[in-house]
């Protein structure tokens, strides 16, 4: 069965302080993998997609990187603004155009 | 580019009335769509996934009876909460895959919060 976990659950950082969330997967065929960003209230806003073992992207203060068994979004010297819960969610090769998300990481940036 | 939007963003509605919710996407066509229901705190569960000009697919515990969706067009779906009850109350997200063959990712629209009193 395909799965898609993340971690830590929450993650309150100081600014400044660089940290990673980890979103760990288990599907047949992975076709693509996905990271969101969700304020309280309102839609998860598209950020990366990543397709193969060894791919990086980068946007501002995130880059995501992508293992055969997991993905690592990391977060570099964040601001109070990156405050938002953080979706991974992956495309298998046998879930046609559906994708399955993961329960997300808290993160909460201290002034 | 690439928005979506929902309407109504909020909607109260009395016991046993029906609600439809509107997805359109604004700067693209989109032969699939996706309706999601997300419940406080927790993650996005998809409800069902629908197709243009044919019926939709609805995932396993959801009633297609209860939640009617219309694809009409390349740049609309509808949802439509049948016979609405409190335990319908809940966070409906709508998403939109591009037709472009280039595309994998699905772009969300913001949501639309329902209370059912």
């Amino acid at each position: 069965e395909d799965q898609v976990t993340q971690s830590p659950e929450a993650l309150r950082l100081q600014e400044g302080e660089s940290s990673s969330l980890n979103c760990s997967y288990t599907v047949s065929g992975l076709r693509g993998l996905f990271w969101y960003r969700q304020d309280p209230g309102k839609g998860p806003e598209f950020l990366f997609t990543l397709y193969s073992a060894g791919e990086e992207k980068e946007k501002e203060r995130l880059k995501a990187t992508l293992t055969k068994k997991e993905s690592f979004l990391h977060i570099t010297a964040p601001k109070p603004e990156d405050s938002a819960t953080y979706l991974c969610a992956v495309q298998a090769g046998s879930s046609a155009s559906k994708i399955i998300f993961g329960s997300g990481t808290r993160l909460s940036i201290r002034p | 580019g690439a928005v979506v939007s929902q309407h109504p963003s909020w909607v109260i509605c009395k016991s046993g009335t029906s609600v439809k919710i509107e997805c359109r996407s604004l700067d693209f066509q989109a032969t699939t769509m996706f309706w999601y229901r997300q419940f406080p705190k927790q993650s996005l569960m998809l409800m069902a996934t629908s197709n243009e000009g044919s019926k939709a697919t609805y995932e396993q515990g959801v009633e297609k009876d209860k939640f009617l969706i219309n694809h009409a067009s390349l740049t609309l779906s509808t949802l439509t909460v049948t016979s609405a009850h409190p335990e319908d109350s809940s966070f409906y997200i709508c998403s939109a895959r591009p037709s472009a063959t280039s595309y994998n990712e699905q772009f969300f629209g913001p949501g639309t919060r329902l209370t059912v009193l």
